[in-house]
């Protein structure tokens, strides 16, 4: 199985910060990744896939980039509903592995 | 817009069987592939099983191979896990999800399975 590991396990932050969040694959999966947001009680929500391509209606400020075994995360200017858990999946083979989870909290 | 709706959880004994479905609505259900990805109480994600459109290819993680079974009925625009011999460690909210084949596009809000004796 593929091991997906996401650093830091928390960040906390302040509105308008630029923050990123770092998935690292255990072995090459090419562009084949997503990252998810969840906000507590809520269905996990898709917002960029194949490593760098933005959800439809997912705002502009995230963004995510990388290929191989690495990729980023990043939200250019936290807004006060971007405050949940992230996680990223790798999407290269079966089983799909999910990464911890990044809890972004409010500083 | 996509529905997700999934049912039939609820609490059950250790080695006992449930059978979870989720109802689908406001796309071409037999267009798409399904997902199931489980979350136990303050954990992380966890993918189960997918079932491709056309039904024929299956996969699941190995935990559950041999208990559960993905399924799919496309006149009811409806997908289902059964899973049978339940244990503990199954405990988890149970989300169902659409995929292009390689990405969960759309989630249903999850149905909870809790398997305590």
């Amino acid at each position: 199985d593929i091991q997906m590991t996401q650093s830091p396990s928390s960040v906390s932050a302040s509105v308008g910060d630029r923050v990123t969040i770092t998935c690292r694959a255990s072995q090459d999966i090419a562009g084949w990744l997503a990252w998810y947001q969840q906000k507590p009680g809520k269905a996990p929500k898709l917002l960029i896939y194949a490593a760098s391509t933005l959800q439809s209606g997912v705002p502009s400020r995230f963004s995510g980039s990388g290929s191989g075994t690495h990729f980023t995360l990043t939200i250019s200017s936290l807004q006060p509903e971007d405050f949940a858990t992230y996680y990223c999946q790798q999407a290269d083979s079966f089983p799909r592995t999910f990464g911890q989870g990044t809890k972004l909290e409010i500083k | 817009q996509v529905q997700l709706v999934e049912s039939g959880g609820g609490v059950v004994q250790p080695g006992m069987s449930l059978r979870l479905s989720c109802a689908a609505s406001g796309f071409t259900f037999s267009d798409y592939g399904m997902h199931w990805v489980r979350q136990a109480p303050g954990k992380g994600l966890e993918w189960v099983a997918v079932i491709r459109y056309e039904r024929n290819n299956k996969y699941y993680r190995d935990s559950v191979k041999g208990r559960f079974t993905i399924s799919r009925d496309n006149s009811k625009n409806t997908l289902y896990l059964q899973m049978n011999s339940l244990r503990a460690e199954d405990t988890a909210v149970y989300y169902c999800a659409t995929t292009d084949s390689r990405f969960l596009l759309e989630w249903g809000q999850g149905t909870l399975v809790t398997v305590s004796s």
